[in-house]
């Protein structure tokens, strides 16, 4: 089926450790996010980017990097993780043209803890 | 800056109730408004959405009309069932603010009972 695709779904850190978590979509879209799901809080954005080999911070950028070599993939790394990261973590794309118009395509979630 | 406030839960219904989930937001321009559903171990899908004042969004039983005189979006739906269960995100995008950015309420989770 079409959509976002999020890889891995759960993953155990140790406080330190790096990791990847892969987003893949099928359908086209410009636009990919990385967002964190925490307790209380919401969504909140992480970083974004609007075309193949360009990203932008967001609301919660430190302690992540993202890129997007290619205009289907975007990758967020955690390259020293804190406890502080355990999260749920969701990609989302959406087309070129504004939110407002289509709204966002979300995957499934990559549940992260940090010991 | 824009926002979104959205009720607290978690609530809770019997099914047949009525559901109503309030909504309310901060904008700088002309936002449209949606409400996402997230079930169990699944990620957030678009449950409907409103472009301008006055417009009803509506799906799968679920309405919500853009008020722009109280800046709402409150959701609600006449008859619940169990397989309504799930938590709710009231967003809004906003054009003026740019960057094709959602800003997401905190979630109410909805649990209904038989």
């Amino acid at each position: 089926n079409a959509g976002v695709t999020q890889t891995p779904k759960f993953r155990v850190l140790k406080t330190g450790q790096s990791m990847t978590l892969l987003c893949a979509q099928d359908m086209n879209h410009e636009y990919m996010y990385w967002y964190r799901q925490d307790p209380g809080m919401g969504l909140r954005l992480i970083h974004y980017s609007v075309g193949e080999g360009t990203t932008a911070k967001g609301e919660v950028p430190d302690g992540y990097n993202v890129s997007r070599l290619k205009k289907q993939n975007f990758l967020l790394g955690l390259e020293s993780a804190a406890p502080s990261q355990t999260s749920v973590y969701f990609c989302a794309s959406s087309y070129r043209s504004w939110a407002g118009s289509y709204g966002y395509t979300f995957g499934s979630g990559t549940r992260l803890t940090v010991v | 800056g824009d926002s979104v406030t959205q009720m607290e839960g978690p609530v809770t219904l019997s099914e047949e109730a009525f559901l109503t989930i309030n909504c309310t937001y901060t904008a700088t321009g002309y936002p449209s408004l949606f409400w996402y559903v997230q079930y169990p171990g699944e990620g957030l899908q678009l449950l409907l959405k409103a472009t301008k004042a006055d417009d009803k969004g509506s799906n799968k039983g679920f309405e919500a009309t853009y008020r722009k005189e109280t800046t709402s979006f409150h959701l609600e739906k006449g008859s619940v069932q169990v397989s309504d269960s799930a938590v709710y995100f009231c967003a809004l995008s906003d054009r003026e603010a740019g960057a094709n950015n959602l800003f997401f309420g905190t979630g109410t989770r909805l649990t209904v009972i038989p």
